[in-house]
């Protein structure tokens, strides 16, 4: 069964500061992973995903992920934060099911930003 | 330009009563799934369908009915709430390997 670990529950970081956000996966094929984003009483906004290819993928709001087959990998980063990217961040493997994509979502990252 | 629409936004039920969760999307996607996301636990998945009339379960589905007689409409239903099943639940469309979309989800409370 898919898996998604992401080891930091909160992590605060100074505006200007880069970001990275851990996310491990345990997935028996190539997986689809996918990293969104949730403001508070919001729903959930994709910010990027990986299906196959270049490893480095670029999304929304100026985040990329770099996926690591052998570090079972997909860390999320931005090199310089916002204030407005304060926001729980939520990575998820997909397994093709039928027509679509059954996710699995790791238990998330509460990111703040410290003016 | 609706994507995926949940109603109600929110509900306040006593233990026992049962209500149904509403789920629309105007995209033509086969696939729909039913999410409910707790504090500390991400979200988790409900029930999903990959297609008018087929239903299966997901990590937690105990508590929690689905049919899909359209390609447009999701419902999930609970036949006698409990307070465990206090929550926020999402509602999500996709197709193929692409990314699902998500509604803007139903805050739920069961006392």
């Amino acid at each position: 069964a898919q898996s998604v670990t992401q080891p930091d529950i909160h992590i605060t970081v100074s505006e200007g500061a880069s970001l990275e956000l851990r996310c491990n996966y345990s997935y028996g094929a190539t997986p689809y992973l996918f990293w969104y984003v949730q403001s508070p009483g919001q729903g959930l906004q994709l910010l990027l995903k990986y299906f196959s290819g270049d490893t480095l993928v670029q999304g929304i709001k100026g985040f990329e992920a770099e996926f690591k087959r052998s570090q079972s990998s997909f860390n999320l980063r931005k090199p310089s934060v916002h204030w407005s990217d304060a926001a729980e961040y939520f990575c998820a493997v997909g397994a093709l099911t039928g027509g679509g994509n059954k996710l699995t979502f790791g238990t998330g990252t509460q990111l703040k930003v410290e003016l | 330009n609706a994507g995926v629409t949940q109603t109600p936004k929110f509900q306040v039920l006593k233990t026992g009563q049962s209500m149904t969760l509403q789920c629309a999307q105007d995209m033509n996607h086969e696939y729909m799934s039913w999410y409910r996301q707790d504090p500390g636990m991400g979200l988790r998945l409900i029930h999903y369908s990959v297609g008018a009339g087929i239903t299966d379960q997901g990590e937690v589905p105990n508590g929690y009915n689905v049919s899909r007689s359209t390609t447009e409409d999701f419902p999930l239903r609970l036949l006698s709430a409990a307070p465990s099943q206090t929550s926020v639940y999402f509602c999500a469309a996709g197709t193929g390997n692409q990314p699902q979309h998500f509604g803007d989800g139903t805050r739920l409370s069961i006392l």
